[in-house]
């Protein structure tokens, strides 16, 4: 069972920062949080990850709260090809490998 | 070059026929996946290898059979096939001890 929470849906404007919000209160010391798109049915695509501290890549930036408690997505200048599910995954690294999907957030950019 | 490749991408087929769906990765990796995606879009992994080793077995029904000829392959047989199997069937591979998971394209099956 997944063990975050996410909104069924967001809107963004072409352009703007899109900021996905993720529920994890559960999360375990050595878990890491994930996150992953699917753009249109295509196979899923990483997108970042995080144990602690704030990450940032080429596609987005990741802030994860002091507690670990929840953490946020930023998409920092919104496009159309950004439109997709974006899922919020907890694992631990050193483990299992499995990623366990939740219904995640369905993000509709908007001209 | 595609790093994860399934084939074949649309799959239709009758009840009780066997099929079998293959992936192959370029990339190197130790861990191979199949993960199932079905219509309400839950996508749920199936079964894991490990150099060419079993490692994950989500209690799937046992007419699924895959096998790993070697690390950089990883077939699903389906035996039997039923309704119920159609879905969208998406191969993945990681580093053992990876950061991020490489996924196919899926290989969209239907069974009438």
């Amino acid at each position: 069972d997944a063990k975050t929470t996410q909104p069924p849906s967001m809107d963004c404007a072409e352009g703007r920062a899109a900021n996905l919000p993720c529920n994890h209160s559960t999360i375990s010391g050595n878990e890491y949080v994930y996150w992953y798109r699917q753009i249109h049915s295509q196979g899923p695509q990483y997108i970042i990850h995080g144990l602690k501290n704030n990450e940032t890549n080429e596609m987005a930036s990741l802030i994860i709260t002091e507690d670990r408690k929840s953490s946020t997505l930023i998409l920092p200048h919104a496009t159309l090809r950004d439109t997709a599910v974006y899922y919020c995954i907890v694992r631990v690294v050193f483990g299992n490998e499995k990623l366990t999907f939740g219904t995640g957030t369905r993000l509709t950019i908007i001209p | 070059d595609t790093a994860v490749s399934q084939t074949p991408k649309y799959l239709v087929t009758q009840m009780g026929n066997d099929k079998s769906i293959k992936c192959e990765q370029n990339l190197g990796h130790d861990t191979m996946y199949w993960y199932k995606q079905d219509s309400k879009k839950f996508l749920k992994i199936m079964f894991s290898y490990n150099n060419k080793e079993l490692i994950i077995n989500e209690t799937v029904p046992n007419r699924f059979s895959p096998k790993s000829p070697d690390k950089a392959h990883l077939n699903l047989h389906i035996n039997s096939l039923e309704l119920g199997d159609s879905a969208v069937y998406f191969c993945a591979s990681s580093q053992r001890v990876g950061i991020e998971a490489f996924f196919g394209q899926g290989t969209r099956l239907t069974v009438v």
